[in-house]
């Protein structure tokens, strides 16, 4: 079994400071773990994945994510946000056993202010 | 061009009504989705396929049915659609990494049942 939770439905933040977009998950086999960024009216993009490599993922456009395998927490981070940054942002697990089907979280929406 | 289409981007219709939603792709992947997209409620899946002959249901099938015509085509239907499957829908594909896979969404189509 699997599940995620984003721990924020809305996070606001003020253009040029730190981003935090918190999310949770368990797993009964080895996870791998996904951020995905959805622009108003667009699809969603892969931002960053990770998958038992490194623990600490860059992404896309200044974004990173930490794997904390103690924790169970892969936290989405950037320095400083930018007003593009304005978006809905979904974490995803899937496991390296079982059926590898994606379990969404419920989304996180960025609200970046001038 | 687009990896992954999806017609209509936009559909009204009443209650009762039989509509298909279609989804194609050109990135060769075995694997096809179907999503819809609530506010709040994150995406959740509705059925799957890993290859023209193996279709799953997701987590919320009822009411809706698939057909995998093709490798590259995957279609959703609504035999008789109710107002509460007004949602913003989405289709997807990934290749077979064992549970390793990124998703490619298409842009998403915007039923609404009057």
């Amino acid at each position: 079994a699997q599940s995620v939770t984003q721990l924020d439905s809305h996070v606001s933040v003020s253009e040029g400071t730190p981003v935090l977009l918190r999310c949770n998950y368990s797993s009964s086999y080895s996870p791998s773990l996904f951020w995905y960024v959805q622009h108003p009216n667009k699809g969603l993009q892969l931002l960053l994945k990770y998958t038992s490599a490194a623990t600490l993922v860059k992404g896309i456009n200044g974004f990173e994510a930490e794997f904390k395998k103690s924790e169970t927490s892969f936290h989405l981070t950037k320095p400083s946000a930018h007003m593009s940054d304005a978006a809905e942002y979904f974490c995803v697990v899937s496991s390296t056993g079982g059926s590898y089907i994606p379990t969404f979280g419920r989304g996180t929406s960025l609200i970046v202010h001038p | 061009d687009a990896d992954v289409t999806q017609t209509p981007r936009n559909r009204i219709t009443k209650t009762g009504k039989r509509i298909m939603l279609e989804c194609s792709q050109t990135k060769g992947h075995d694997r096809m989705y179907w999503y819809r997209q609530d506010p709040g409620l994150g995406l959740r899946l509705i059925y799957y396929s890993f290859d023209v002959k193996d279709i799953n249901k997701g987590e919320i099938s009822d009411g809706y049915s698939v057909s995998r015509q093709a490798q590259a085509k995957f279609s959703l239907s609504l035999e008789s659609a109710i107002p509460n499957q007004t949602a913003l829908y989405f289709c997807a594909t990934s290749e077979s990494s064992g549970g390793r896979d990124t998703q490619y969404f298409g842009p998403g189509t915007r039923l609404t049942v009057l």
